[in-house]
């Protein structure tokens, strides 16, 4: 079945520094992928949504400027959390659509857990 | 607008019992609906889906739901819960665009 992998699976950075976090699709192509935030005991908040070649679309009240994506071929993107500051510290989640079956279920990573100290 | 709300947060069922977890939703267009797993610091699993076609559907691990129009509801059942069921369960509706609005999630609790 289709496979997205995300990597890295947890990091600890000190507050200040970024953090990139890779989503690929590895068994299939994916023009779109999204990004949700996990907050302990909640659900997804979708932060932005990420097309291969073009800039992404964020979420009412997610910052484009500390959260930057880029979705730079049709088998990776990359959320990088600039300045990262303890409020940061969440669980970071990507899925994928396959360009050849948009229609077929999102296929999630298995998550980032970032800690920033 | 697409809304998800699931009834109850926890849910705690005895192994052996039949398992509910109950599913609402708000859609402009005919949806399409899905429930996930998700297990400690995992990322999600998709269980079973509606798109079209027969509105009872199966699922993996012995799960099934059904799509019910007229009450807007989508919920989750598993006639025999097994201790490995013990997870947090979101249920999620999609546009066209495939953009994805998820409940806040269920914690299935399974007591031995």
């Amino acid at each position: 079945g289709a496979v997205v992998s995300q990597h890295p699976s947890w990091v600890i950075c000190k507050s200040g520094t970024s953090v990139k976090i890779e989503c690929r699709s590895l068994d299939f192509q994916a023009t779109t992928m999204f990004w949700y935030r996990q907050f302990p005991k909640q659900s997804l908040m979708l932060m932005a949504t990420s097309n291969e070649g073009s800039k992404a679309t964020y979420e009412q009240g997610v910052e484009k400027d500390k959260f930057l994506i880029n979705h730079a071929s049709l088998t990776l993107s990359t959320l990088t959390v600039t300045s990262a500051h303890p409020e940061d510290s969440s669980f970071y989640i990507c899925s994928a659509v396959d360009r050849v079956r948009p229609d077929s279920p999102l296929h999630f990573g298995n998550g980032t857990r970032l800690t920033v100290t | 607008a697409q809304s998800v709300t699931q009834l109850g947060s926890h849910v705690s069922v005895s192994e052996g019992a039949l398992v509910l977890l109950r599913c609402n939703y708000s859609s402009s267009v005919p949806p399409y609906l899905f429930w996930y797993v998700q297990y400690p610091n995992q990322g999600l699993q998709l269980l079973l889906k509606y798109t079209t076609g027969a509105t009872l559907v199966k699922g993996i691990n012995g799960f099934e739901a059904e799509f019910k129009k007229s009450e807007t509801s989508f919920h989750l059942t598993k006639p025999s819960a097994h201790m490995s069921d013990a997870a947090e369960y979101f249920c999620a509706v999609s546009d066209p665009g495939n953009q994805f609005y998820f409940g806040t999630g269920t914690s299935l609790t399974v007591i031995p």
